[in-house]
This record gives C-alpha cells, sequence and structure tokens, in this order.
C-alpha cells in the first residue's frame, strides 16, 4: 500500500458545528503533516507528528485541534470555523530519517465553511 | 527559515516540445533536499522528481531532468517531449528534513497546447 487516503473528499459545514477530517497511511511512515491550501496558492504547513508526538504547530488557531491516535492514523478536529477557513486540506506523511524519499500526499478534504 | 522562488506563474508550450520551470531557493542549511511536485486539477500532488544537495549529479525520471547548480540555489525543471497529461501546477519545494515538512514556491502553472 503506497498511499495516503483522507475522508471525506468533500465537507461542507456551518460556523457552529463540529466536525473532524481523517488520513490513514499504511506504508510505515512516523512523520504525519497536515497542510492548508487555499486555491491558486501552495500548501502551507499546519501541524507535524513525528512518532505520534506533535512536533510542529505554526500557529493555527485553536478551533483547528489534530490528534495523532496511532502511527497510522491522522485526524484533524474542526470547530467554530470561519468562511475564511474555507480550503483543500491536505495530509502527507513521510519516512523519517529517509527525507530524499519524499512526501505522499494523500488527495485532500475540500472544505467548505458557511 | 527557507524561502523558496518561481518567477514564472504560468508557461504555455505545444505537445513535444521541451519546457523548463525555474526554481531559485534559500536555506542556511548545508544539507538539505529539493523536490518537484505536480498538482494537476484533480489536486493530488504527485513526485514528479528529488534531489539531494550533497549529490553533484543532476536527478533524472524518464522525461523529468533537473538542473541542480548548488551554489547559485537553482533548482529548474526540464521536461522534454511535453504531453497533454503534463498540464498541472508545478510546485518546488525544499526541505532540511527532520519532519520539518516542505516549503514550497509559489508554482508555475504549466498548460500544454495540442
Amino acid at each position: 500500500d503506497t498511499e495516503v487516503t483522507q475522508t471525506p473528499k468533500h465537507l461542507v459545514m456551518g460556523m457552529t458545528n463540529k466536525k473532524s477530517l481523517k488520513c490513514e497511511q499504511h506504508m510505515g511512515h512516523r512523520a504525519m503533516y497536515w497542510y492548508k491550501q487555499k486555491a491558486k496558492k501552495p500548501p502551507e504547513l499546519m501541524f507535524v507528528y513525528s512518532y505520534e508526538k506533535l512536533s510542529i504547530n505554526e500557529s493555527v488557531p485553536s478551533r483547528f485541534s489534530p490528534e495523532c491516535p496511532n502511527s497510522s492514523l491522522l485526524n484533524l478536529h474542526l470547530h467554530a470555523l470561519q468562511p475564511e477557513d474555507s480550503a483543500l486540506y491536505l495530509c502527507a506523511s513521510s519516512q523519517a530519517a529517509r527525507w530524499v524519499e519524499g512526501y505522499t500526499f494523500g488527495s485532500g478534504t475540500r472544505l467548505t465553511v458557511v | 527559515a527557507q524561502t523558496v522562488t518561481q518567477s514564472q506563474p504560468e508557461m504555455s508550450v505545444q505537445e513535444a516540445e521541451t519546457v523548463t520551470l525555474s526554481c531559485t531557493y534559500d536555506t542556511s542549511e548545508n544539507n538539505y533536499y529539493l523536490f518537484w511536485y505536480k498538482q494537476p486539477p484533480s489536486r493530488q500532488m504527485i513526485l514528479v522528481i528529488r534531489q539531494e544537495a550533497y549529490k553533484q549529479q543532476n536527478a533524472t525520471e524518464n522525461r523529468f531532468s533537473v538542473n541542480f547548480q548548488k551554489a547559485a540555489k537553482s533548482f529548474s525543471l526540464k521536461i522534454s517531449d511535453s504531453q497533454l497529461g503534463d498540464t498541472a501546477m508545478y510546485f518546488c519545494a525544499v526541505t532540511r528534513g527532520g519532519a520539518d515538512g516542505l516549503t514550497f514556491g509559489k508554482g508555475t502553472h504549466l498548460i500544454i497546447q495540442p
């Protein structure tokens, strides 16, 4: 299995809703990442988990809450989002200590906040 | 901090032509890793080619090759015999490794005309 699987593919939520994005990989990668991508812009790093521990939080608002329950699974919990949070959310994973192998990305969740 | 600059927002070439996308970067690291990613309209980020900074030899992957000039901090991508399926956004990215995540350039929208 050489894929990163993200669910759901599309999500529409109200500003008072609570929802979660899910990311799963079975490649044995021990580093996992959340990126946010607005239209016609590059992905921006949000969070990094290394060996299931949060290692980087790029000053992301607390309405985004990441979780890494195990080495294969990464979640992003969403609460009280704003319309400007509408974007494509990409998950990625990489081999720890084999950075030249690059990062494998999921196909993303397109989030719309109404 | 690392930065990546892609100076060509959009390029258009005819099918079968050769095209070169430019990328310059800045980093204070002695060792780092450079990547080109392709993002077609499907939004999936696909790794095109990768290069370790300490390796002098330019990377090649089939029709894709890079011209890596370490002193000039330049990492251009050459696509030979371009195909309609090469139409996509192309992002240049750099990481120092260590589960830092990728720093992306703003991207070049490449259009292959039939």
